[in-house]
This record gives structure tokens, sequence and C-alpha cells, in this order.
């Protein structure tokens, strides 16, 4: 069974510029879960989909968005760049309300300069 | 809200040390508690996780008790292995936002 798949795996960006991150949950997951982990601030809870809507959404500016497909997968936007959004950005997926727990993939380590 | 508090780090050890992070949380309600490891250039690894008091998580030598008394899910292994070495994240969840919620991390390094 495949797992949290993840695209790209790195990418470097000019501040102000748009970026567009992609998931896709194991087969069967209906939520997905969007982590920042920024040098030195740990793991910040971005955003979650479950079922095409947005259920819960972290402490961001309105710049960061996304947005969960028909198919579960899910996109991450960030527009506006700035140079502190350099971070791994983690997507994870669950079954349901995830009370077993997340599946993470290895992320998309994001270098904006 | 809720909160996860782990030790300062990193720690290093020698191999085949015992090992203990300590965890402690603030939660409403009645958390479900995780160990997750992320080795160097990777994504987050469920280790073990517990969901009621008294529950011990266990997974690859490790182990970790869910104390409600003392709220705390302290991670313990008898024996530590170079390839223990990674970041070591506690984290809880409680059904009202279903969002996990990490504390730090702490970084273990093991020698051999």
């Amino acid at each position: 069974e495949a797992g949290v798949t993840q695209s790209p795996t790195h990418l470097i960006k000019t501040r102000g510029q748009q970026v567009t991150l992609r998931c896709s949950p194991i087969s069967g997951h209906t939520s997905v879960y969007w982590y920042q982990q920024a040098l030195g601030l740990g793991l910040q809870f971005l955003l979650w989909y479950d079922e095409g809507e947005e259920r819960n959404r972290g402490n961001f500016p309105p710049r960061f968005s996304g947005r969960q497909f028909p198919n579960y997968s899910s996109e991450l936007n960030v527009n506006a760049l700035e140079l502190e959004d350099s971070a791994l950005y983690l997507c994870a997926s669950s079954l349901g309300a995830g009370t077993s727990g997340y599946t993470f993939g290895s992320g998309t380590r994001l270098t904006v300069v | 809200g809720n909160s996860v508090t782990q030790m300062e780090g990193p720690v290093t050890l020698s191999e085949e040390a015992f090992l203990t992070i300590n965890c402690t949380y603030t939660a409403t309600g009645y958390p479900s508690l995780f160990w997750y490891v992320q080795y160097p250039g990777e994504g987050l690894q469920l280790l073990l996780k517990a969901t009621k008091a008294d529950d011990k998580g266990s997974n690859k030598g490790f182990e970790a008790t869910y104390r409600k008394e003392t709220t705390s899910f302290h991670l313990e292994k008898g024996s530590v292995q170079v390839s223990d070495s990674a970041v070591y994240f506690c984290a809880l969840l409680t059904g009202a936002n279903s969002k996990l919620t990490f504390g730090k991390g702490i970084t273990l390094s093991v020698r051999p």
C-alpha cells in the first residue's frame, strides 16, 4: 500500500512568488492535514481538510490556503512568499477523526530566497 | 487549550544506555497520546500510542505509559542503538477538533 506522497520534494522560490504543494493521502483516508516545520519552531498546524471541506485552520495568515479534491488529494497554496516561509511542509492523512494517529508524508522542503 | 511539554534537549547517549524522554500534557477531556519519530531527512513516523489512562504503548523496544494522575507520557527504552538517533515528538489528540498537538521535539544522538 502506498503511503502519503508529497510533491515536489524540494523547491526554491523567490520572495513574493506563489507556490503550490501537493499531497496524496493513503487510499481510503478522507482527512488530510498540513503542518509547517520551520527551524526552531517545531511543528505548527496549518490546515485540516475532511471530505472536501476545511475543518480547522491554524494561526497562519490568509495567504496560506488550500483545498481538497474529490479523490481526497490536497493542495497547499502559499501566496506572496516571505523568507520566513522557508520550512519543511508536512502532509498527513487519517481515517476519519484520526484517533489512531496520522500517517505523514516525507514532506516538501521549501526555500524562499 | 491543549499543549505538550517535552524536556529540553539535545540528548546524547552511548549505545546500550537507558533512555527516558519526558513528556507532560495539558488537555481538555481525555486525549489520545502519541510518540512520533523523525529520522534525518524524513517525515514523521508513528512510534507508539495510548488512548486511555494506564495504557502502555510499545514498539521497537520503546514504551510509554499514559499516566492521567501526573498528565505524563514519558518515553523509555532499555538499551538504545545508534540507529535510534532521531528527533522524537510527543503529541496529543482530543476528539474536539481532531488536531494533533505536538511538543517541540527532542534530538537524540547515540554514540557507538
